[in-house]
């Protein structure tokens, strides 16, 4: 079935260092892709999208590039600030028109940036 | 547009008794998804409505339960409640479209522990 792997956490930096976030998946078809952010006590909240090969998703200085060939959705920021730190997960979306809407998601991963 | 709302936002109970928990989706979105989201096993899929109709279930015994009315609200229950059912319960509202487009926004969640 679909399965997302993230890379193994929590992340910590310091304020302005560059960040990626790996993200692979399994799955039939062409699926759409998400990075959704969760902060302290929150729900989830979108972050970025993409729904087919080579799109880019990108929001608040996140970027993220849909890559078929290597079924990956890495997350990357050029310079991160305290606000990022929260918990960031990647998810995996319908593989085709007429699916349902279930999102399959990663464990997550934990991001503290430092002042 | 007003986002996903839930209620109530926590709820304290005790084993063997049942709960309610309430979500309205973002006007004009008829897809309502759940999800309960735990340390140990993260975000799981627990049921999706679309139009009043369940059109996808994830793998919980049938003591989660859920429903949409025609408003697109919908209410999930859990019957006869158990210590590991302590989580953050996600609602999630999209447009329906059941396709590779269709975005999931979540509320805030439910935060449900169970004495």
């Amino acid at each position: 079935g679909d399965s997302v792997t993230q890379m193994e956490g929590p992340v910590t930096l310091s304020e302005e260092a560059f960040l990626t976030i790996n993200c692979t998946y399994t799955a039939t078809g062409y699926p759409s892709l998400f990075w959704y952010v969760q902060y302290p006590g929150e729900g989830l909240q979108l972050l970025l999208k993409a729904t087919k090969a080579d799109d880019k998703g990108s929001n608040k200085g996140f970027e993220a590039t849909y890559r078929k060939e290597t079924t990956s959705f890495h997350l990357e920021k050029g310079s991160v600030q305290v606000s990022d730190s929260a918990v960031y997960f990647c998810a995996l979306g319908p593989s085709y028109t007429g699916a349902n809407s279930k999102l399959t998601f990663g464990k997550g991963i934990t991001l503290s940036v430092r002042p | 547009k007003a986002g996903v709302t839930q209620t109530p936002r926590y709820l304290i109970k005790t084993r063997g008794q049942q709960v309610t928990l309430s979500c309205s989706p973002i006007s004009g979105h008829r897809s309502v998804s759940w999800y309960q989201q735990t340390p140990g096993q993260g975000l799981q899929f627990l049921f999706e409505y679309f139009s009043e109709t369940q059109r996808n279930k994830g793998n919980f015994p049938g003591r989660f339960s859920g429903r949409q009315f025609s408003n697109s609200r919908s209410e999930m229950n859990v019957s006869t409640l158990e210590l590991g059912d302590s989580a953050l319960y996600l609602c999630a509202s999209s447009p329906g479209l059941a396709g590779v487009t269709d975005t999931q926004y979540f509320g805030p969640g439910t935060r449900l522990t169970v004495l």
